[in-house]
């Protein structure tokens, strides 16, 4: 079973767009959501990260929106830069003992200059 | 801000031998580290998750007697992969968790096997 879905598998945004990845889970307990960045051979490098008792956390131009009803989260960058091209993963856990961390899919983005 | 540590960063090694990865918390204490797999164009699956001073939990499907590792410190996990073949060849990747819900990744390594 899938824990957490995430959408798009690709996405192609022109620069100073804004690029939108979404992730759902099944899991009511987990509350820990956060999205990585990684590069080419490179770990992942933490981006933002929420908890559910916010609806929205913003970082520079990085927001996460989080609906615990809809048991869903997204990433928005805004004025996209092709730097930001890469590939993105939101995860979930639960917060205490030594729970781990499920990944989504991943989301390769690509910012067209 | 917290930095984790990993070595080699490529290796290269024959059909049969054994390899040794190396993660580091440098300037925190880490109770758990994970270590994952990640295949090209692939989401990181999780391996094992290594306590300190205790045998690691395995995830379902993968060889503990394979998938060596060893968590002998707060601040120093290792993944030793035996008897490698070349379908072991992937990106190794570790993580160690510093505070509450925050978790640090290493920058990888890449195995491959010939």
């Amino acid at each position: 079973q899938q824990q957490v879905k995430q959408s798009p598998q690709s996405l192609i945004v022109q620069k100073g767009g804004i690029s939108i990845i979404n992730c759902a889970y099944e899991n009511t307990a987990f509350d820990y959501f956060p999205w990585y960045q990684q590069f080419p051979g490179k770990g992942p490098a933490l981006l933002i990260a929420i908890r559910p008792d916010v609806s929205e956390k913003k970082e520079g131009r990085f927001t996460i929106s989080f609906n615990k009803s809809a048991k869903q989260f997204s990433l928005h960058i805004m004025d996209s830069q092709p730097g930001d091209s890469a590939t993105y993963f939101c995860a979930v856990s639960l917060s205490g003992g030594y729970n781990k961390l499920i990944f989504g899919a991943g989301t390769r983005l690509a910012v067209h200059p | 801000g917290a930095v984790v540590s990993q070595h080699p960063s490529r290796v290269i090694c024959k059909s049969g031998t054994s390899v040794k990865i190396e993660c580091r918390s440098l300037d925190f204490q880490a109770t758990t580290m994970f270590w994952y797999r990640q295949f090209p164009k692939q989401s990181l699956m999780l391996m094992a998750t290594s306590n300190e001073g205790s045998k690691a939990t395995y995830e379902q499907g993968v060889e503990k007697d394979k998938f060596l590792i060893n968590h002998a410190s707060l601040t120093l996990s290792t993944l030793t992969v035996t008897s490698a073949h070349p379908e072991d060849s992937s990106f190794y990747i570790c993580s160690a968790r510093k505070e509450l819900g925050s978790y640090t990744f290493g920058s990888g390594t890449r195995l491959t096997v010939v």
